[in-house]
């Protein structure tokens, strides 16, 4: 089993509509998530990171952590075709920070 | 945010030769940064761990001895692709923890596209 897994998509979202990405992990260890973008050919980069349980908002972005679940997510309100982009999961664990398979969203007009 | 530099961005290179990739914290002190590489349209694979004054941790399945990873300073990290071949051509992303933050979050380098021929 993976570390950490993720809806592998793709998933398409008109604009102006929430997009709803969603992870889930396998080790209870895991301390903090990360939610990374990556545009083609480019270095992800960092929109949320998360390690209490609840809700995390940050302008249209809030993730969703449930420990007890192990499932972490990222809703994205209100979408933009500039949105549109490879989304990662990311846990920690022993240090180290693994990701899912990555979600490819677009958005469209 | 932090910034973490990565270069070459890009490099072509011949059969059997060695590629040296440079990866720097520009405004922070990482002791421990980490190398990932990423084939077409799949997600981030962590190579090794490289952990400054010591010796790298690599994950399964990743040789070592191919990929030699020095971290030499709090500030600097070098990944070489030892004799490398056509199926070493990747995007190959470097990350860096900062030593002063008390969360754990990760940035990037912006990645060296390798082109093996």
């Amino acid at each position: 089993q993976k570390e950490v897994e993720q809806n592998s998509g793709p998933l398409s979202v008109p604009e102006g509509a929430i997009a709803s990405l969603n992870c889930t992990y396998s080790d209870r260890g895991s301390q903090s998530f990360f939610w990374y973008r990556q545009y083609s050919g480019k270095s992800p980069e960092l929109i949320m990171f998360i390690y209490s349980n609840g809700d995390k908002e940050d302008g249209r972005f809030t993730a969703q952590l449930n420990k007890a679940s192990q499932y972490v997510s990222l809703l994205i309100r209100d979408s933009q075709p500039s949105d549109s982009a490879t989304y990662l999961c990311g846990g920690t664990s022993y240090g180290k920070l693994t990701f899912g398979q990555g979600t490819i969203l677009t958005v469209h007009p | 945010g932090a910034v973490v530099s990565q270069h070459p961005s890009w490099v072509i290179c011949k059969s059997g030769t060695s590629v040296k990739i440079e990866c720097r914290s520009l405004d922070f002190q990482a002791t421990t940064m980490f190398w990932y590489r990423q084939f077409p349209k799949q997600s981030l694979m962590l190579m090794a761990t490289s952990n400054e004054g010591s010796k790298a941790t690599y994950e399964q399945g990743v040789e070592k001895d191919k990929f030699l990873i020095n971290h030499a300073s709090l500030t600097l990290s070098t990944l070489t692709v030892t004799s490398a071949h056509p199926e070493d051509s990747s995007f190959y992303i470097c990350s860096a923890r900062d030593l002063a933050a008390a969360n754990e979050k990760l940035f990037f380098g912006s990645g060296t596209q390798l082109s093996v021929l």
